[in-house]
C-alpha cells in the first residue's frame, strides 16, 4: 500500500493549458506540502496544508492553486502553463509540524512544450 | 527566513571510502535537520536525522553531527558502497516547513 500517491506519475502538455496533479495520503497525517523540483534538483517549497487549511503560500504565481478537500488529499491546479513550469512535483505528508519529518510522494515530472 | 547551505554539489569516492557532506543554516530557531537519500528518478527518502538537544546520531554506516554554536551539520557516511550513489539533501526546520540545501550528488566507484 504506497503511503503517499501522486497522480499522474509524467505529464506532457503544451504552453497555455490548464491541467491538474493529484496527491493523496493514507498515513493519517495531518499536513501536506507541494515542492517543487526543478532541473538542478533544488526543492523548493510551494504550499503547505494543515486539516484542509493553508498554512503555508509561498512566492508562487497566482496561477498555482491548491485544493485541500480533506486532510487525506492535497490536489493543484495550474492554469495558463509556461515552459518555465517544467519541473517535478512532489507532494509529501507530515504527522502535525515539519519537525516530524516528511513521507513524499513519488513525483509528477510535468513537461510544458 | 531560513536559507540552508550545502557543500560540496558532487563527491566522488572509491568503494570503501568514507563521504562526508556538511551544511549550514542561518535561522537560530531550526531544531530538527533530517537529511534524504534520492536515487535517480525517485523520491526523496529520509535516511537519518537530528535534533537540536543531540550533538550525534549513529545509524550503523551513516552517522550525522550537529553543532549549534556553529549552526552546521554533517553527514558522514562509513564504508562507501555502489548503491549508496545518490542525491544526498540536507534540511532544517524552524517552525512548519523544510527547507532544503542545494543537494550532494555522490558517486560510489566500484
Amino acid at each position: 500500500d504506497t503511503a503517499v500517491s501522486q497522480t499522474p506519475k509524467y505529464l506532457v502538455t503544451q504552453m497555455g493549458n490548464d491541467k491538474s496533479i493529484k496527491c493523496e495520503q493514507n498515513l493519517g497525517h495531518d499536513t501536506m506540502y507541494w515542492y517543487k523540483q526543478d532541473s538542478k534538483k533544488f526543492l523548493k517549497i510551494m504550499f503547505s496544508y494543515n486539516n484542509k487549511e493553508l498554512i503555508i503560500n509561498e512566492t508562487v504565481p497566482n496561477r498555482f492553486s491548491p485544493k485541500s478537500p480533506d486532510k487525506a488529499h492535497l490536489n493543484l491546479h495550474i492554469n495558463s502553463l509556461e515552459l518555465g513550469d517544467s519541473a517535478v512535483y512532489f507532494c509529501a505528508s507530515s504527522q502535525g509540524s515539519a519537525d516530524s519529518g516528511y513521507t513524499f510522494g513519488s513525483g509528477t515530472r510535468l513537461t510544458v512544450v | 527566513g531560513e536559507n540552508v547551505e550545502q557543500h560540496p554539489s558532487t563527491l566522488s569516492v572509491q568503494e570503501g571510502d568514507s563521504a562526508v557532506i556538511k551544511c549550514t543554516y542561518s535561522d537560530s530557531a531550526s531544531n530538527y535537520f533530517p537529511w534524504y537519500k534520492q536515487e535517480l528518478g525517485k523520491r526523496p527518502q529520509l535516511i537519518i536525522d537530528i535534533r537540536s538537544n543531540v550533538g550525534e546520531k549513529k545509524d550503523q554506516r551513516i552517522a550525522v553531527t550537529l553543532n549549534k554554536t556553529a549552526k552546521h551539520f554533517s553527514l558522514h557516511i562509513t564504508e562507501t558502497q555502489p548503491e549508496d550513489s545518490a542525491v544526498y539533501f540536507c534540511a532544517a526546520s524552524p517552525t512548519d516547513k523544510l527547507i532544503f540545501g542545494t543537494g550532494t550528488r555522490l558517486q560510489v566507484f566500484p
